[in-house]
């Protein structure tokens, strides 16, 4: 077990829709990252923030969007949800050093 | 290209065997370079973390880093069912954006008993 908690585990949606994937950090841990995982992509790092400020961007999608909040928790707004959307969301967190730790993922079904 | 190649695999490799995975990389400011094991449908677990060039050892498990080459080896001794997953490494330029991990396409390796 990381320490970093996903919710909810799996969903499935239709095209256009919205959703909130959830992530709770390690304790401690000021960092969060969100990354997706799609079986044509590999594992694509979407956007990190330390301390409830956007650090760093990545490959994320105008329709994508996140934040963290005050107690360190983030969420990952999905919205106009297309198929090829549908992937697992992995949320990670890191403390003082350079390692990062996964969750368990959320796996997106678009239908 | 991508930054970060690494062979899809899949490796299959009967138990007690030596594994060598592999990745190369194209962008010389790559300093910090980990190794996960994500087994099916699972977050990725941390192995290995190498900065810049050496060796480092884990149990059976060692990982090597030849920056002049740009090329990262993980070696898995006296391999284990319990091995197979898929390996992915990653790398970054530096401490403060260590989150922005480059990730190789993963290799699905197989230990069979």
């Amino acid at each position: 077990d990381s320490g970093v908690t996903q919710t909810p585990k799996h969903l499935i949606t239709a095209t256009g829709q919205r959703v909130t994937l959830r992530c709770s950090p390690r304790s401690g841990d000021l960092s969060v990252y969100w990354y997706q995982q799609s079986l044509d992509q590999g594992l694509q790092f979407l956007i990190q923030y330390y301390n409830g400020e956007e650090r760093a961007k990545g490959n994320i999608l105008e329709r994508f969007s996140a934040q963290q909040f005050p107690d360190l928790h983030s969420e990952l707004n999905l919205s106009s949800l297309e198929l090829g959307d549908s992937a697992l969301y992995f949320c990670a967190s890191s403390g003082q050093g350079p390692t990062i730790y996964f969750g368990e993922g959320s796996w997106l079904t678009v239908v | 290209q991508k930054e970060v190649e690494q062979d899809p695999g899949p490796l299959s490799v009967p138990e007690g065997a030596i594994v060598s995975l592999n990745c190369t990389y194209s962008n010389s400011a790559f300093q910090y370079f980990m190794w996960y094991r994500q087994y099916s449908r699972k977050g990725p677990e941390l192995l290995m973390y190498t900065y810049s060039s050496g060796n480092k050892e884990d149990g059976r498990f060692t990982a090597q880093v030849d920056k002049s080459s740009k090329y990262i080896s993980l070696f898995i001794r006296d391999s284990q069912p319990s091995d197979s997953a898929t390996y992915l490494c990653a790398m970054s330029a530096g401490a403060s954006n260590t989150g922005k991990l480059i990730f190789g396409q993963g290799t699905t390796l197989q230990v069979k008993p």
